[in-house]
Formats: structure tokens, sequence, C-alpha cells
């Protein structure tokens, strides 16, 4: 069965440091999504992405963050200069067209971003 | 705006008994509402969803859930629930004309044997 992969599993980085989340979407997937969870808070939207470019966007998602989908596989966050608020688990997902715009949304296991 | 209210933080049943986990949820418009559980080190895995129809909705391992607009309720239930269905489950809406999420706290549930 295909899923959605996120890599690294864990990152820790110092305050200030730049970071790059990446992301495998399932292949045939058209919709991409990132999510974050603070620890013992709910699961939140930062963005979506459609077409190459951005669909929509949270408050979060503010001009430390960027998205980027590199090449034909990889969707990526990057969060430039990174902040002791930005410690969380941030989920990557992706959903088809194809079947209706409800189709529902596949999450990668994600990654655990720690910043000191 | 959109939210969703997962009422209890944790439900603990025996197995082999009914397992109800409740969600209620609040849009502007018509409410596209699924279901996801978590296990530990995993990413949220896809349940069951309601679009429009029939408002008992079947999905995975069992599971099922009611969509009830009067109550703008979307619980998830399970006849008789197994050890294995320990973890931690989450609701979510997405309004029509949106594609963001909405998810709720999460429930955890706990079987024991």
């Amino acid at each position: 069965e295909p899923e959605v992969t996120q890599t690294p599993s864990h990152q820790v980085t110092q305050m200030g440091q730049e970071v790059i989340l990446r992301c495998v979407p399932i292949s045939n997937h058209l919709y991409f999504y990132w999510y974050r969870q603070i620890l013992g808070q709910k699961v939140e939207f930062l963005v979506s992405f459609y077409n190459n470019e951005i669909s929509e966007k949270s408050e979060i998602f503010d001009d430390q963050f960027s998205v980027e989908r590199p090449d034909g596989s990889n969707f990526t966050l990057k969060i430039r200069s990174t902040k002791l608020e930005d410690s969380a688990m941030y989920f990557c997902a992706s959903s088809p067209v194809s079947g209706g715009d409800y189709n529902e949304q596949f999450f990668g296991p994600g990654t655990r971003l720690t910043v000191l | 705006a959109q939210s969703v209210a997962q009422p209890e933080d944790q439900v603990n049943v025996a197995e082999g008994n009914p397992l109800t986990v409740k969600c209620t949820y609040s849009v502007s418009g018509n409410p596209y509402l699924f279901w996801y559980v978590q296990y530990p080190n995993r990413g949220l895995q896809f349940l069951l969803k309601y679009i429009t129809g029939d408002n008992l909705v079947k999905g995975s391992y069992g599971f099922e859930a009611e969509f009830n607009k009067s109550q703008t309720s979307f619980h998830l239930k399970k006849p008789s629930a197994l050890v294995s269905d320990s973890a931690l489950y989450f609701c979510a809406v997405r309004d029509v004309n949106d594609y963001k999420l909405s998810f709720g706290a999460g429930t955890t549930v706990t079987v024991r044997a």
C-alpha cells in the first residue's frame, strides 16, 4: 500500500538555524499539506499546495515558513530561522484529485522538530 | 470558521464491549467529517469519512460513525472493542469550500483485556 514518507524522523536544531523537513507524498496525489502538533495540543493546519503554488495558509505560516516541490516527488517545508516555539511534530499529508474534492488526506509519520 | 470538539480526553472500555468516541463540530457550510487514528510513533491513519448520503458510515477495522446534523455530532463507534484498538483517535472537519482539516484535541482509547 502506498504511503507518505517523511525525513528525518527527528530533527534537533539550535534557535535561529534553518531547517528543511522533507516529505515524499503518494505518487499520484496532487494536493499536499503540512500540519503541526505542538506537544499536548491539537493538530494544526499550516499550508496547502496545489499546482505548484500555495492554495491556502494559516496565520501560523508566516514569512519564516516556505514550501517547495523541487522535483516530481519531494515536498519540503523550510523554516528560515527557528524559534523555540517551533518545536512540534510536523506532519505532511497528500490527497488525490480524482473522485472529487472531498478525498481524505493521507498522512506521513511525522518529523519531530526540537529547537534548543 | 470551523472547529471540532472531542469532549473526552480518555475512554476506557473492556475488550468485547462497545466503544464510542464522541465528536461535535462547527462549520459555516456543509461539513465533510473524518476520523483518524494514531498509533505510537506512527502517522495519522484514515478510518472513515462522511461526505453526504447515509448518516451511518462504515470504515476500516470494524469502525462506524453516525452523522447527526441536528446535534452537529459525528460519534465513532465499534460494537466490540479489541485490545489492539487502543490508540489516539482524532475527529476532523472540512468545510465544503475549504481544503484544510480542523482537528479535535484527540481522545485516547484504552481497551483492557
